[in-house]
């Protein structure tokens, strides 16, 4: 079973920031936050993720609370493009045995 | 970034006929590779973890006669769905673990229709 709460659609206007929660209180301390989405009738794609620091890369921004509990996705200034199923997913790194496992993800809508 | 690729994208087949899929990683080496299954409306569902050099390990529920997985070298494995029927139709997605950053990437997905 996925590890990670979503609401499973949401609306932003195109060119607003798109802030999309994730809830991941069963966290543990070796797993990290990864982000992926995708684009109908794409594979997947990796944006990003994080431990408990706060990323930043050049598709978006990974905000992580203190508790580790809940994190946010923020792509900065959403374009049509950004139109997909956003995946928020909790795995240990280096671990041989580790796989994901998708839950149903955000469907994100980017408003003309 | 690292680049998975999959090959045939799309293929329509008769039942009964086997289809072979082919999942490359471009840029890296993966100990690790992934075939996922996903239907119309539906998330990514796991079907097996393949290891390079070794046996699949598959998911509950998925038939390892019916779906063949061989990862024979660093960069590529294969999944061949043996005698097709229309219930395997779907979307069928590889990814790829880059052991170096630890991060899975994802194949573009090849969409299969059983006839």
């Amino acid at each position: 079973d996925a590890k990670t709460t979503q609401p499973p659609s949401m609306d932003c206007a195109e060119g607003r920031a798109a802030n999309l929660p994730c809830n991941h209180s069963t966290i543990s301390g070796n797993e990290y936050v990864y982000w992926y989405r995708q684009i109908h009738s794409q594979g997947p794609q990796y944006i990003i993720h994080g431990l408990k620091n706060n990323e930043t890369n050049e598709m978006a921004s990974l905000i992580i609370t203190e508790d580790r509990k809940s994190s946010t996705l923020i792509l900065p200034h959403a374009t049509l493009r950004d139109t997909a199923v956003y995946y928020c997913i909790v795995r240990a790194r280096m671990n041989r045995d580790d796989k994901i496992i998708f839950g149903k993800g955000t469907r994100l809508h980017i408003l003309p | 970034g690292a680049v998975v690729s999959q090959h045939p994208s799309r293929v329509i087949c008769k039942s009964g006929t086997s289809v072979k899929i082919e999942c490359r990683s471009l840029d890296f080496q993966a100990t690790t590779m992934f075939w996922y299954r996903q239907f119309p409306k539906q998330s990514l569902m796991l079907m097996a973890t393949s290891n390079e050099g070794s046996k699949a390990t598959y998911e509950q529920g998925v038939e390892k006669d019916k779906f063949l997985i061989n990862h024979a070298s660093l960069t590529l494995s294969t999944l061949t769905v043996t005698s097709a029927h229309p219930e395997d139709s779907s979307f069928y997605i590889c990814s790829a673990r880059d052991w170096d950053t630890d991060t899975q990437y994802f194949g573009p997905g090849t969409r299969l229709t059983v006839l």
